[in-house]
């Protein structure tokens, strides 16, 4: 199972985009990387999941280098409502047991 | 609005005491798992089930078992609990023949153990 590793903290400003990037040396080839959104007291909640190149969706664009090694989860023109633990997750997409990290926390500023 | 329901939402017990935790999907998932967050940590997988009438062992098993007797439901049961099992509990699903969906999460019960 790949391991992850993401800065423990962030921050930033309103208006702003973000980038978390996430270091997954050991990827296997049929592995996924997803990364999830946490609010406190409620549960995680998926974002966007990708496995080369750019994914995006209506909230995030994940960018993935040839080599997978890494991923950038981009959040673009941030609010003060995004501030939230992000987690990054690498294993195959039918596998039950990935492993969470810490996460990043990101707290926006006005 | 398609999701998990976790019951009960938090709970104070006593310390030897038998508890089930519920969940409950409306989605047709196939998967369902039961993690642990405790303070500042990220997810730990306690139990999860592949399709209906199957489960295996996460990552913390111990002092908690599950079963599966139909899709929709995953309960999780603390035989005996102790004060290392105060924890906030997620019950998750996810459709695990599609990529591209994750896991869809419940609300999570904080429970405490005394």
């Amino acid at each position: 199972l790949a391991k992850t590793t993401q800065p423990i903290s962030m921050d930033s400003y309103e208006g702003q985009e973000v980038n978390i990037t996430c270091s997954h040396n050991n990827i296997a080839t049929n592995d996924y990387i997803t990364w999830y959104q946490q609010f406190p007291s409620q549960g995680p909640r998926f974002i966007i999941q990708g496995y080369k190149t750019k994914v995006t969706n209506e909230v995030a664009s994940l960018f993935i280098p040839a080599d997978r090694k890494s991923s950038t989860l981009s959040l673009p023109r941030v609010s003060l409502s995004d501030t939230a633990v992000y987690y990054c997750l690498v294993g195959d997409w039918s596998n039950y047991q990935l492993i969470w990290g810490a996460g990043t926390k990101l707290i926006i500023k006005p | 609005i398609a999701g998990i329901t976790q019951a009960p939402t938090s709970q104070i017990l006593a310390a030897g005491r038998r508890m089930t935790l519920r969940c409950t999907q409306d989605m047709r998932h196939n998967a369902m798992y039961w993690y642990r967050q405790d303070l500042g940590l990220g997810l730990r997988l306690i139990h999860y089930s592949n399709t209906a009438g199957t489960t295996g062992k996460g990552e913390v098993p111990d002092g908690y078992s599950v079963s599966r007797a139909n899709t929709d439901d995953f309960p999780l049961t603390l035989a005996s609990a102790v004060p290392s099992q105060t924890s906030v509990y997620f019950c998750a699903s996810s459709d695990s023949n599609t990529a591209g969906n994750g896991y869809t999460f419940g609300s999570g019960t904080r429970l405490t153990v005394v």
